[in-house]
This record gives structure tokens, C-alpha cells and sequence, in this order.
């Protein structure tokens, strides 16, 4: 059974700052890996998909990078900004099956 | 561009009450449709999907159905609900043109059950 961690669950860094969160996944077998912002009683924003045979995606501030073989993935967000403030969300995509894993979350919190 | 339309955005119901939860999607055709639930303290957890019209998959045994009765329609249903239902509930699509597309969220649904 596929499991996905998140660490931390919660983070908080002053304005300006470049950060780095962690995602972590148990079946190594996967076909991608998204990455998702949640803003606080919202749906579910899209940020960056990585496929299994990519190394790295890169929009804007964010860079998301993926170690199928070790199970891990970060999402990199330079220069973060009070806006960034958000739950950070991966989620992994096993196989032929069209559901997605999600691990719970870290809270981002970015003072200004 | 695509949207996606989730309502209502909250819902407050007495547990034993039936549930109607409708979701569309514009701008696309033939999408794979999704409901997820978001319960507190826990991840989001896949309920349902659709790959077409009638047919529907059910990720985890429950209270609750879904049905597709349009190619952009997807609807959650319960005929009386539990105090466990309580929940944010996301639908969600994605297009059929390949294994590596990203999935697209709605704003949501909070229900409340009393």
C-alpha cells in the first residue's frame, strides 16, 4: 500500500527566504508526482506534475525535483513571499490505477 | 479555458438526510471526473471516478454513490447520512490524452452533518 509523508507539517520563515519541503513516498513504482497548493477553505491548485522519468520540473519560483529510486521529492520555492502562505500538498500516481496518494500537507507560513 | 463548478460551497444537514452534491465542468470533453473527501487530520481520499458517461468506480466502500449522468456532470449522493460523512468534499477532473496529465480541483464543498 502506497504512503506518502510530508515533512514538517508546518513551517514558517520570514519574507525573502528560499525554502525547501519534503515529500516522501513507500512504492517507488510510480507513474508521477504532482504538487498541489491548498489555501485555506479552498480547492486544490495545481503547481507542478513531474513524470517518473523526469529528474525535475520548474515553474516560476518553484522547482520540484523527484528520486524515484529513493522515494522522494522536494518542492523548492525561492525568494518565498507572503502570498506563498498556504498548505503544500504532493500527491503520487501508481501505475495504470487513475487514483492519486496524497500525504497530508505542510502549512506554510511566510511572515512579512 | 476549462472550469470546474462545485456547489453548493457549504452544506449543513441532519444526519439521516439524503445528499446531493453536483459538479460540471466546462471547456472539455470527455474528462475523468473525481470525488475526493478531505476529512480533518486526515489526507484526501479518493472516493470515486469516471472515465465516461455511467461508468463509475468506487475507491472505498461507504454511504455514499456516485453517478455521471453527462459527459461534464458528476453528482455524489447519499440516501441518509452519517455523522462520519462530514467532510470537505473536492471533485476533480483531468483529461483522457495520456497517463501523465495533472488533475484539476474544484473550490469544494464543506458539509456539516448535525
Amino acid at each position: 500500500k502506497q504512503e506518502v509523508t510530508q515533512i514538517p507539517a508546518a513551517l514558517s520563515v520570514p519574507e525573502g527566504e528560499n525554502l525547501v519541503l519534503n515529500c516522501s513516498f513507500t512504492d517507488s513504482a510510480i507513474y508521477n508526482l504532482q504538487w498541489f497548493r491548498q489555501d485555506p477553505g479552498k480547492g486544490l491548485t495545481s503547481l507542478l506534475l513531474i513524470q517518473s522519468s523526469q529528474r525535475e520540473q520548474t515553474s516560476g519560483r518553484l522547482n520540484a525535483s523527484l528520486d524515484k529510486s529513493s522515494g522522494r521529492s522536494t518542492l523548492y520555492i525561492a525568494a518565498s513571499q507572503p502570498g506563498d502562505s498556504a498548505t503544500y500538498l504532493c500527491a503520487v500516481r501508481r501505475g495504470s490505477n487513475y487514483k492519486l496518494t496524497f500525504g497530508k500537507g505542510t502549512l506554510l507560513t511566510v511572515n512579512p | 479555458s476549462q472550469t470546474i463548478h462545485q456547489w453548493p460551497a457549504t452544506l449543513v444537514q441532519p444526519v439521516g438526510s439524503p445528499l446531493s452534491l453536483e459538479c460540471t465542468v466546462e471547456g472539455t470533453s470527455n474528462p475523468n471526473l473525481y470525488w475526493y473527501r478531505q476529512a480533518a487530520g486526515r489526507g484526501l481520499q479518493l472516493l470515486f471516478y469516471s472515465v465516461g458517461i455511467g461508468q463509475i468506480s468506487s475507491e472505498v466502500p461507504q454511504n455514499l454513490s456516485a453517478s455521471r449522468p453527462q459527459d461534464r456532470q458528476f453528482i455524489l449522493s447519499s440516501k441518509k447520512l452519517l455523522l462520519s460523512d462530514s467532510g470537505f468534499y473536492l471533485c476533480a477532473w483531468s483529461t483522457t490524452a495520456g497517463w501523465n496529465q495533472p488533475q484539476h480541483f474544484g473550490d469544494g464543498t464543506r458539509l456539516s452533518i448535525l
